[in-house]
Formats: C-alpha cells, structure tokens, sequence
C-alpha cells in the first residue's frame, strides 16, 4: 500500500540552529500539504503545493520558515533560526486534486 | 470565529454504547468533509468523507452532513476501547483542507 514518507520522524535541536524535514508524498499526488500540530491542537496548514507550485502559504512563517516542492514530487520544509515555539509535530500529506489527503508518520521536533 | 469547531471533550463513553462527535464550520462555501482519528503520539488516519447531504454508513461508523446548518457529525456503534483516540474534523474549500482542533474519546471496558 502506498505511504506518505517523512524523514526524519524524531529531531532534536537548539534554539538558532536551522533544522529541514523531508517528505516523499505517495506516488501520483499532485498535492501536497505541510502541517504543524501544537500538542492538544488540531493541525494547522502551513503550506500547500499543487505539483511545484505554492497555492497556500499564508500561514508560513516566512521569516523563518521555506518550503520547497522543486520537481513537483518530493518536498523540504526548513527552519532556520529555530525558536522554542517551534516545538511541534510537522505533518506531511497527499491527496489527488480534491480528493482524501492521507498523512505520513510525522516528524517531531523539540527545540532545546 | 473558528473555520473549523469541535468540542475538545474529553468525551467518555462505556464500551459498546454510541459516541457522537459534532463539528461546525464557517465556510459555506466548504465541499467535502473528512473524519480522521489520531491516537496519541500518531498522526491522523482517514475513517471517512462525506460529500452530500445525509447519512453515510461504513460498519460501525456514521457521518451526517447538513450544509444548510454548516454541521457535521460521526456516530461510532458499539465503541469498543480501541476506539479511544483524538477524532479530528476536516473541511475542504475550493482548495485548502482546514482542521478542527479535535475531540478526545475515551471508552471505559
């Protein structure tokens, strides 16, 4: 059965230090989604993709947060500098146009 | 006001009796709507969507949708523990999918 793949699933890191998680969506999936989910909190968008393109970012941090799809297939989500705040599972999912996104493992990240 | 609105619970229910989640959402122009469960320390998985208006059954599961009030609900039969879990909403607008920030079960055996 095909998967959302993320990597890696657990990050560890300092406060300033720049941190990147990886996302390979499942094969065929035009769309691809970033989220962030706060402990207690349901996940909130952080950026969408439909193939290379950005069709959703108003909730990027884009002062410290990028996020690239460049060959409309796999997808880097980076944060540089790190901040306490940023604490939080980052969620990666796909989905055929419209259709159900279906969700990797996540990565969780702590920011020492 | 919220996209997407659950009550955060925690919803108890002993185990084989009926669970009912409720959602709202503010969008009407929103299309589709997801149920997903999340167990804790996972991330989400599907359970089921809902396109139209209604009832839509698969096994013990229910999804009502009603857009002229802007609610949707999941119904679970006969909760058994392993359905204890975060249940999240989703909804779908002409593009983005927006969560809820989900309803936490717990079934008592």
């Amino acid at each position: 059965e095909a998967e959302v793949a993320q990597s890696p699933r657990y990050k560890i890191t300092e406060k300033s230090q720049a941190v990147a998680f990886w996302c390979d969506p499942i094969s065929g999936h035009a769309t691809l989604y970033w989220y962030r989910q706060i402990l207690g909190q349901g996940p909130e968008l952080l950026v969408q993709f439909q193939d290379e393109s950005v069709v959703d970012d108003s909730q990027l941090p884009k002062d410290r947060f990028s996020a690239e799809r460049l060959k409309g297939v796999d997808s880097t989500l980076k944060i540089q500098p790190a901040e306490l705040g940023d604490s939080a599972m980052y969620l990666c999912a796909s989905s055929l146009a419209s259709g159900t996104a279906y969700f990797g493992p996540g990565t969780r990240l702590t920011v020492l | 006001q919220k996209e997407v609105e659950q009550n955060s619970g925690p919803l108890s229910v002993p185990e084989g009796a009926i669970a009912s989640l409720n959602c709202t959402y503010s969008d009407r122009g929103s299309q589709s709507f997801f149920w997903y469960r999340q167990y804790s320390g996972k991330s989400p998985e599907l359970i089921m969507f809902i396109y139209s208006n209604g009832d839509k059954e698969d096994g013990r599961f229910t999804a009502q949708l009603n857009k002229a009030s802007q609610y949707v609900s999941l119904l679970i039969r006969d909760s058994q523990p392993s359905d204890s879990a975060t249940y999240l909403c989703a909804v779908r607008g002409n593009n983005d999918m927006r969560f809820g920030a989900g309803t936490r079960l717990t079934v008592k055996p």
